[in-house]
């Protein structure tokens, strides 16, 4: 069965510093990966995904992720972060096939991100 | 509409009450799921209608779970005699049913249920 791992259940960083947010996902084969963002109160919203084309992958609001298949990581970074980015993160994973039904998503615990002024 | 709409936006009910929330996808969305959100955790599977075929319910937690599709647009999750462990905030999502690539699903704001 395939699993997310998110390392670090909170994540603080200073404004205009690193942002890193790890992912690890077990997966027999290469799957569909996926960061979801999800402000208080609200639905998630997709950051980003991968689906095999190029392993770095670009989103919205300036994240970026990572696919290392040698690593099974697929960590979301911003170069500098914004007071706006303060929210609850989480990577999800998809089968690429399936028999029946749908690429339903497994999602990770989630990590806060606090931004610091 | 533009989104996926999720009702009501909060519900309490008193252990033993029956519940229903309500899940108005992205109109000409095939694909619709549910999910449980506990609270600090990250969404859980519950079950997915193609249309309104319920192809997928293994992610339903006991058998006071139940979720319909009829007409497959609106779905309904409906929990029966609640419990205290079934407050969470259950998301609904749907997404196109593209038969190649990854299929994208937009949530809702979700329905946050607290049984007293």
């Amino acid at each position: 069965a395939q699993s997310v791992t998110q390392l670090g259940s909170h994540v603080s960083v200073s404004e205009g510093a690193l942002v890193l947010l790890r992912c690890n996902y077990s997966s027999s084969v290469p799957p569909y990966l996926f960061w979801y963002v999800q402000y208080p109160n609200q639905g998630l919203q997709l950051l980003l995904k991968y689906t095999s084309a190029a392993t770095l992958v670009k989103g919205i609001n300036g994240f970026e992720a990572e696919f290392k298949k040698s690593e099974t990581s697929f960590h979301l970074t911003k170069p500098s972060a914004h007071m706006s980015d303060a929210a609850e993160y989480f990577c999800a994973v998809s089968d690429r096939v399936v028999i029946q039904g749908a690429q339903k998503l497994v999602f990770g615990q989630g990590t806060r991100l606090t931004i610091n002024p | 509409g533009a989104g996926v709409s999720q009702s009501p936006r909060y519900k309490v009910a008193k252990r033993g009450q029956d519940v229903a929330l309500r899940c108005d996808p992205i109109s000409g969305h095939v694909s619709l799921f549910w999910y449980q959100q506990a609270l600090g955790q990250g969404p859980e599977f519950l079950t997915y209608f193609q249309n309104e075929a319920q192809l997928d319910k293994s992610g339903l937690p006991s058998d006071r779970f139940f979720a319909e599709r009829p007409e497959g647009s609106v779905s309904t999750l409906k929990i029966q005699r609640t419990q205290q462990e079934d407050s969470a905030v259950y998301l609904c999502a749907s997404s196109l049913n593209r038969a190649s690539g990854a299929n994208v699903l937009t949530f809702g704001a979700g329905s946050r249920l607290t049984v007293l």
